[in-house]
């Protein structure tokens, strides 16, 4: 059972529009939720993260909304850049010794 | 400043044959990961540790085993490769501390099991 969901695997934008990735989650005990960012032959690097006690955090052209009723979050960028092509997973942890949990990922490109 | 380094960075095993990647971490993290990335399934966990000398079972973690002697190393074995097991491994690391550490990751094993 998939506790991390992205159900959109590619999402295409236009520069300087805003793209939103979205992620749902069904476990209620995470506490944290990340997202991070993949280019090819490299690893992943961390971007942005939201505790579940809040509902926005924002840092520059990205913001990561959630909505724990829902158990929803989005990230948002704006305005999006073609660097910004990349893969974006989104993650989430427990309090504990737990792992991190990712979703499958959502493939962004960018059109100039 | 190296943070995550793993080794080899590419590899191709003949069925059968086993072999050990090594993930290396300079940031006195107590947790490491091993996860798979294959297309279309994200990144799913194999194995990890919570500190030296112990490790636990992830989601995916047939055919592979672990070890943590060292806090700066986290060793990945296949004991008899299969070609299922032809994939991207990555390694990752985090301190222990609020749930919000993020967790870094080496640049990738890419393994061929031909």
């Amino acid at each position: 059972d998939q506790q991390v969901k992205q159900n959109s695997p590619s999402l295409s934008v236009q520069e300087g529009r805003i793209s939103i990735l979205n992620c749902d989650y069904t476990n209620s005990m995470f506490d944290y939720f990340l997202w991070y960012k993949k280019y090819p032959a490299e690893g992943p690097t961390f971007l942005i993260s939201i505790s579940s006690i809040k509902d926005k955090n924002e840092d520059g052209r990205f913001t990561v909304f959630l909505n724990k009723s829902a158990k929803h979050l989005s990230l948002h960028i704006v305005p999006s850049q073609p660097g910004d092509s990349a893969v974006y997973f989104c993650a989430a942890i427990s309090s504990g010794n737990t792992p991190l949990v990712f979703g499958k990922g959502t493939r962004l490109s960018v059109i100039a | 400043n190296a943070g995550v380094t793993q080794t080899p960075k590419f590899r191709v095993l003949k069925t059968g044959q086993s072999m050990t990647l090594l993930c290396a971490q300079d940031m006195n993290h107590e947790y490491m990961y091993w996860y798979r990335q294959d297309p279309g399934m994200g990144l799913r966990l194999i194995h990890y540790s919570v500190g030296e000398g112990t490790t636990a079972k992830g989601e995916v973690p047939d055919g592979y085993n672990v070890s943590r002697l060292k806090k700066q190393n986290f060793l990945l074995g296949l004991e008899s490769a299969a070609p299922s097991q032809t994939s991207v491994y990555f390694c990752a690391s985090r301190s222990i501390g609020q749930g919000n550490t993020e967790a870094f990751f080496g640049q990738g094993t890419r393994l061929t099991v031909v």
